[in-house]
């Protein structure tokens, strides 16, 4: 299996612009989660999809940000419009969920994100 | 309020040596910790995890011990190696409520020859 697969690696936008982040998790998950990774705040999970299905998105900054899982293999997190701060690394992961306990989370490489 | 503290952000070991890195939680309903080992430009990996149910789990050169009672885990390298050094978190998940991990925001372990 390839593991999860995120994309962009990188991304340098500026203030203001739309910025769409993107991933697949590993075939079979049916958990999908979104983290967002600074020098301040360590790893902060954002949302969390099970089965499609956004379960906890408490930690979804403000309403710039915006999720969505269409399907079982996709995942997009959104940015509109982008501000200076939210310059951070964004990972993905999944991890296959039974009774409501999470297994090991797999992570993806990270897109590096820059807001000029 | 940070749930799960990992106080060092930096440590710096011999080859050879023993790598100690420290984790303590304020959650009581936590029981189950995990570590995971990131390296740059990479995602996190998970690397041994232990069960509230045990004080030690042991997987290789890689010791977790978790003291219920002072809310502390630490996680042993012995022998370090140049190849550990990374960014180490430390993560938590209650039995019920929110099952999902919290993490630390890591330690940065580097290994001199």
């Amino acid at each position: 299996d390839a593991g999860v697969i995120q994309s962009p690696r990188h991304e340098v936008t500026e203030m203001g612009q739309e910025v769409t982040l993107r991933c697949k998790p590993i075939s079979g998950h049916n958990s999908l989660f979104w983290y967002r990774q600074t020098m301040m705040r360590g790893l902060e999970l954002l949302i969390y999809f099970n089965n499609n299905v956004p379960i906890d998105d408490s930690g979804m900054p403000e309403d710039r940000f915006s999720a969505k899982m269409p399907n079982a293999s996709f995942s997009t997190l959104k940015i509109q419009p982008s501000e200076p701060r939210d310059s951070a690394v964004y990972f993905c992961a999944s991890s296959l969920t039974t009774s409501g306990s999470v297994d090991t989370q797999y992570f993806g490489p990270g897109t590096r994100l820059t807001v000029l | 309020d940070q749930q799960v503290k990992q106080n060092s952000p930096s440590l710096s070991v011999q080859e050879g040596r023993i790598s100690i890195l420290n984790c303590d939680y304020t959650n009581s309903m936590f029981d189950y910790f995990l570590w995971y080992k990131k390296y740059p430009a990479e995602g996190p990996t998970f690397l041994i995890s232990i069960s509230s149910i045990k004080d030690k789990n042991e997987d290789g050169r890689f010791t977790v011990f978790l003291n219920k009672s002072a809310k502390h885990l630490s996680l042993h390298i012995v022998p370090s190696q140049p190849g550990d050094s990374a960014v180490y978190f430390c993560a938590a998940r209650g039995r019920r409520g929110s099952y999902i991990p919290t993490f630390g925001r890591g330690t940065s372990l580097i290994v001199h020859p």
